[in-house]
């Protein structure tokens, strides 16, 4: 079972900050890193998908970097908003005999609050 | 366009009764997933089915079973029920592309067990 870790649990900011938050997995058979972002009382929804090392996904004020041989990953927000606050989940991929069959492992999830 | 359905979205159950959660997809995805998200675990494979006619056990199958009924449809049945197994239970699909796309997940169920 991989082990995937989020940093830190949880978040508060003020409207206008930027931050960002840390995703740590095994970097032995990767295949692929998800974001998802969390709203309370939703579903969770993709934000991005990465496989490459060093690849790095823009949305809009969102961003995320990916380093697989040391195995992390980091999601910016700049300039948050109250509209950010949510919890954001990552997931990791392994690679297993060719295929990963799309067994995705989350980490616990970011929770962010972005004070007005 | 509905994504992933799950029926239904609330359900109290005594132990040892049994349940099916329903899960439906209208994307064509051809792989689908059950998760189950408790407190402080983040949230956890139960089962799944990476393509129509296959199924397998995920991090945490003990006390429950899968059918993939069609394309479609994944559904999870809990055959005796437990108080362990309060938690809320969320369906997912995909296209067998996962270094592209990621999951839609359903809109969940929460499962009591008393």
């Amino acid at each position: 079972i991989l082990n995937v870790e989020q940093s830190p649990q949880s978040l508060h900011v003020q409207e206008g900050d930027s931050t960002n938050f840390t995703c740590s997995f095994p970097s032995s058979n990767f295949y692929a890193l998800h974001w998802y972002r969390w709203e309370t009382a939703k579903s969770p929804e993709a934000l991005f998908v990465m496989t490459l090392n060093g690849d790095e996904k823009k949305k809009g004020r969102i961003s995320a970097t990916l380093n697989t041989k040391e195995g992390y990953s980091y999601l910016y927000i700049k300039g948050s908003q109250p509209e950010d606050s949510a919890t954001y989940l990552c997931a990791s991929l392994a690679n297993a005999g060719g295929t990963s069959y799309g067994k995705l492992t989350f980490g616990q999830g970011t929770i962010l609050t972005v004070h007005p | 366009n509905a994504g992933v359905t799950q029926t239904p979205k609330f359900q109290v159950l005594k132990t040892g009764q049994s349940m099916t959660l329903q899960c439906a997809q209208d994307m064509n995805h051809n792989s689908m997933y059950w998760y189950r998200q408790d407190p402080g675990m983040g949230l956890r494979l139960i089962y799944y089915s990476a393509s129509e006619g296959t199924t397998d056990k995920g991090e945490v199958p003990n006390g429950y079973n899968v059918s993939r009924l069609n394309k479609r449809e994944f559904s999870l049945r809990l055959e005796s029920a437990a108080p362990s197994q309060t938690s809320v239970y969320f369906c997912a699909s995909s296209y067998r592309d996962w270094g592209n796309y990621g999951y839609t997940f359903g809109s969940g169920t929460r499962l009591t067990v008393v």
